[in-house]
């Protein structure tokens, strides 16, 4: 069963435009993470934010987590064509041993040249 | 390329056939997980291994799927008498455990499954 949804399912912007997706989940985690997926194509990880942590950047990544209202929010700055992607938020939850990860249903995201 | 990579790429067969899928991860890897993808959804767990104890099964994971990882290196997901639900992309991630920390996975291309 999906953890969360993901807010908007859709979103298409033209290059250089920020682009912000939201992830709501539902469990207390030990961390959230955000994966990247090209079309027909496995996932590629982002980055990774703790449950301590509250904002976190990569590159034109920018992360933040707010345990209290269990979301969360990717933002690319400048956005390239090569930024077309589907993007997915996945939970590590609370006293998971293991690291199974529970994903949204993801942000199709399209960036026009 | 040292990435985790799955075999095959596509498979199409006809309902009630049994199929079987490979996957290779990171050779350093100790955790190996399978999850199951559909169109316009977010993977769904499935499995994981840690080393080659299966160590978790989801309930998406009916008696008809069994997953093996023999010597904890490369792990194989079989589905016996396939239905039309089965259709989905199969996707295979590994990572590195450190203690309590779980660490990012890295995922394969996976294993597009069509069933006729």
């Amino acid at each position: 069963s999906q953890q969360g949804e993901e807010d908007p399912q859709a979103l298409s912007i033209q290059e250089g435009e920020n682009a912000t997706m939201n992830c709501s989940y539902k469990t207390s985690i030990n961390n959230l993470q955000w994966y990247r997926q090209n079309s027909g194509r496995g996932l590629v990880h982002l980055i990774l934010i703790r449950s301590n942590e509250r904002e976190k950047h990569s590159g034109r990544l920018r992360v933040t987590l707010d345990t209290s209202k269990k979301s969360s929010s990717l933002l690319i700055t400048a956005s390239r064509a090569a930024d077309t992607a589907s993007y997915f938020c996945a939970t590590d939850e609370l006293y998971n041993q293991g690291g199974k990860l529970i994903f949204g249903q993801g942000t199709e995201l399209s960036v026009k040249p | 390329d040292t990435g985790v990579s799955q075999d095959p790429r596509h498979k199409i067969t006809k309902r009630g056939q049994n199929v079987t899928f490979r996957c290779d991860p990171i050779s350093e890897h100790n955790r190996l997980y399978w999850y199951r993808q559909t169109l316009g959804q977010g993977p769904e767990f499935l499995t994981y291994f840690q080393n080659e104890a299966q160590l978790e099964k989801s309930r998406l994971l009916s008696d008809r799927f069994s997953a093996e990882r023999p010597k904890g290196s490369f792990s194989t997901l079989e589905i016996q008498r396939t239905e039309q639900g089965d259709s989905a992309m199969y996707l295979c991630a590994s990572s590195l455990a450190r203690g309590a920390d779980n660490q990012p996975q890295h995922f394969g291309d996976g294993t597009r499954l069509s069933i006729l």
